[in-house]
């Protein structure tokens, strides 16, 4: 299963664009870029998922290169209800996401 | 629909008590799976099922139990608890196809401590 990297913390003020970026080097050619959102004392909640280029939803816009060796999570003009961790997954969610490692995360705190 | 439900949200045990954690899904989804949170620390992989009758090892296996007799339950048990096993529990689920894209969807959790 591919590895991936994301940074531990990051801090943004309210009102900016915040971009979270995920490292996944061994990206197999079946596999899906999962983006979760976890806030504290719940469950992890499903952002956005996509294979190349860009997606977006109404949540937010998920950037991935030709190689698609990294990804970047973009949320725009951030709240501070946007402050939780946010969890990079990457696999073939064909034969089930529930057994993709979650990793450390990067907490995003939103600033006033 | 409920979604995934979580029983008992909160639960104190004795070192060496037997327990079983609950979890429940009403969205006919053939995966589910159990995942324990440490302070600061991701979410790591339990146990997993594919389908009723169907179980595997995750990450952390050791010290837990695992069966699968309906698509809708999915419960977790503690034969022997152990202070390192103080821990927040989500189960989770998801159906899965090349349409679909397999989007976990979690209990609220339940908090175990053993003393």
């Amino acid at each position: 299963l591919a590895k991936t990297t994301q940074p531990i913390s990051m801090d943004s003020y309210e009102g900016q664009e915040v971009n979270i970026t995920c490292s996944h080097n061994n990206i197999a050619t079946n596999d899906y870029i999962t983006w979760y959102q976890q806030f504290p004392s719940q469950g992890p909640r499903f952002i956005i998922q996509g294979y190349k280029t860009k997606v977006t939803n109404e949540v937010a816009s998920l950037f991935i290169p030709a190689d698609r060796k990294s990804s970047t999570l973009s949320l725009p003009r951030v709240s501070l209800s946007d402050t939780a961790v946010y969890y990079c997954l990457v696999g073939d969610s064909s034969l089930g996401n529930n057994r993709l490692a979650f990793g450390k995360g990067n907490q995003v705190v939103v600033i006033p | 629909n409920a979604g995934v439900t979580q029983t008992p949200k909160f639960q104190v045990l004795k070192t060496g008590q037997s327990m079983t954690l609950q979890c429940a899904q009403d969205m006919n989804h053939e995966y589910m799976s159990w995942y324990r949170q440490d302070p600061g620390m991701g979410l790591r992989l339990i146990h997993y099922s594919v389908g009723a009758g169907i179980t595997d090892q995750g990450e952390v296996p050791n010290g837990y139990n695992v069966s699968r007799s309906t698509t809708e339950d999915f419960p977790l048990r503690l034969l022997s608890a152990a202070p390192s096993q103080t821990s927040v529990y989500f189960c989770a689920s998801s159906r899965t196809d090349r349409e679909n894209t397999g989007e976990l969807f979690f209990g609220e959790g339940s908090r175990l401590t053993v003393l």
